[in-house]
């Protein structure tokens, strides 16, 4: 199994600012990845993140406005740049080891004022 | 990418059984199928997984016909707590993998 730590939990921000949120894991896993979650939606993938290497973005989602590092086996971060209401959301981190489940923080509540 | 279909939503009592089925037509030799719970405020927790036949654990019982285009999740004597929205994927544990749109279970006192 695997815990992870999110951080922040909540957090309210104004537009066009920017948020950076870390995932860190209690174990070395090789694939971990971040999710969006609308209010009343199901998950949507936005992008792999990859150990020393660029992220792997999923169509609709950039780099520009979802910067992601990922400087080892057991850390990464999300940065939700240049903030509008409509990015306001549950981002999740997520890790699997190959092979097994897949484990989930708590998220991360983002609103956008 | 295997694509999954769910009932949106279900209503059962507490004690009841309850059985989820999820639609995957398109499925690939090498997927299994998972299922997921969400409570809200939460991250999904992993509660089954099969490739085909019936799996058991403490949680629940999954059943995969031999065709494998389809599963049922069920949930013996279900209470309050199980209220939850409820996911079924297709993936093959080793890549990254999407979800569904869910079912949302109420369970009723």
């Amino acid at each position: 199994s695997a815990v992870i730590s999110q951080k922040p939990s909540r957090d309210i921000c104004q537009r066009g600012t920017s948020l950076t949120i870390q995932c860190q894991v209690d174990s070395q896993v090789t694939m971990m990845f971040w999710y969006r979650q609308q209010p009343g939606q199901s998950l949507t993938l936005i992008a792999t993140a990859n150990q020393g290497s660029e992220a792997t973005y999923e169509s609709g989602f950039v780099i520009d406005k979802f910067p992601i590092s990922r400087p080892n086996l057991t850390f990464s971060t999300l940065t939700v740049s240049n903030m509008s209401p409509e990015d306001s959301s549950i981002y999740l981190c997520s890790v699997r080891a190959s092979g097994t489940e897949a484990f989930f923080g708590q998220g991360t509540r983002l609103t956008v004022v | 990418l295997a694509k999954t279909t769910q009932p949106i939503s279900m209503d059962s009592y507490e004690g009841q059984e309850v059985n989820i089925t999820c639609s995957h037509n398109n499925i690939a030799t090498n997927d299994y199928i998972t299922w997921y719970q969400q409570f809200p405020s939460q991250g999904p927790r992993f509660i089954i997984q099969g490739y085909k036949t019936k799996v058991t654990n403490e949680v629940a019982s999954l059943f995969i016909p031999a065709d494998r285009k389809s599963s049922t999740l069920s949930l013996p004597r279900v209470s309050l707590s199980d209220t939850a929205v409820y996911y079924c994927l297709v993936e093959n544990g080793f890549n990254k993998f999407y979800f569904g749109s869910g079912t949302k279970l109420n369970v009723k006192p």
